[in-house]
């Protein structure tokens, strides 16, 4: 399984755009990085997934090196709602066609007025 | 938008006693898991279950532990004999397939569930 490592805490001045990296240096060639994150103690919100592209949807943007060891997660306009714990998966697949997800501890966001 | 629902938000039991945590996934998902979160710690998987059986279980996942499909739509998780360790969120998320790129998991609010 492939393994993450992000930072424990980090701020961000709402308004401004937040940057999450996370470090994957072993993932192989068919795994996905995925990015959650935990409001509170609330169920895990899927926020984007990537492959080796850069991804942009609604809510935010994933940038993917090109040797895909690291990824960072840009949220362009942080708000005080975003204020959050943010895990960065990678997919373990499972062969059966499910799949677990591991989290890790991730990184709390705190975004200040 | 769909999402998962899960029910009871919050379930109290006595140590020892039976609790059924139910969950209604997303309609055509076809894949579904539960997850648990001890207070502080990280989200952790217990199981998933595709076509009425289990896909694959974790280690958590002992005797105790059961998944059933009752109907169409539910999806359930029994605990036979609470111990104080259950005490926990019990995520419910489902996913649409197992394959591609499209099967990622949504996951439901969550029962917090307190052994007394």
């Amino acid at each position: 399984d492939a393994k993450t490592t992000q930072p424990t805490s980090m701020d961000c001045a709402e308004g401004r755009a937040a940057n999450l990296p996370c470090n994957h240096s072993t993932i192989s060639g068919n795994e996905y990085v995925y990015w959650y994150r935990q409001i509170h103690s609330q169920g895990p919100q899927y926020i984007i997934h990537g492959l080796k592209n850069n991804e942009t949807n609604e809510m935010a943007s994933l940038i993917i090196t090109e040797d895909r060891k690291s990824s960072t997660l840009i949220l362009p306009h942080a708000t005080l709602r975003d204020t959050a714990v943010y895990y960065c998966i990678v997919r373990v697949y499972s062969g059966a066609g499910s799949y677990q997800l591991t989290f890790g501890k991730g990184t709390k966001l705190s975004v200040i007025p | 938008e769909p999402e998962v629902t899960q029910t009871p938000s919050h379930q109290v039991t006595q140590m020892g006693q039976e609790v059924i945590l139910r969950c209604v996934p997303i309609s055509n998902h076809l894949y579904f898991y539960w997850y648990r979160q001890i207070l502080g710690q990280k989200v952790e998987f217990l199981v998933s279950f595709y076509n009425n059986e289990i896909s694959e279980k974790s280690e958590i996942f002992d005797d105790q532990f059961s998944v059933e499909r009752p109907d169409g739509s539910n999806f359930t998780l029994k605990i036979r004999s609470t111990k104080l360790e259950d005490s926990a969120m019990y995520f419910c998320a489902s996913s649409e397939a197992g394959r591609g790129s499209t099967d990622t998991q949504y996951f439901g609010p969550g029962t917090r569930l307190t052994v007394l």
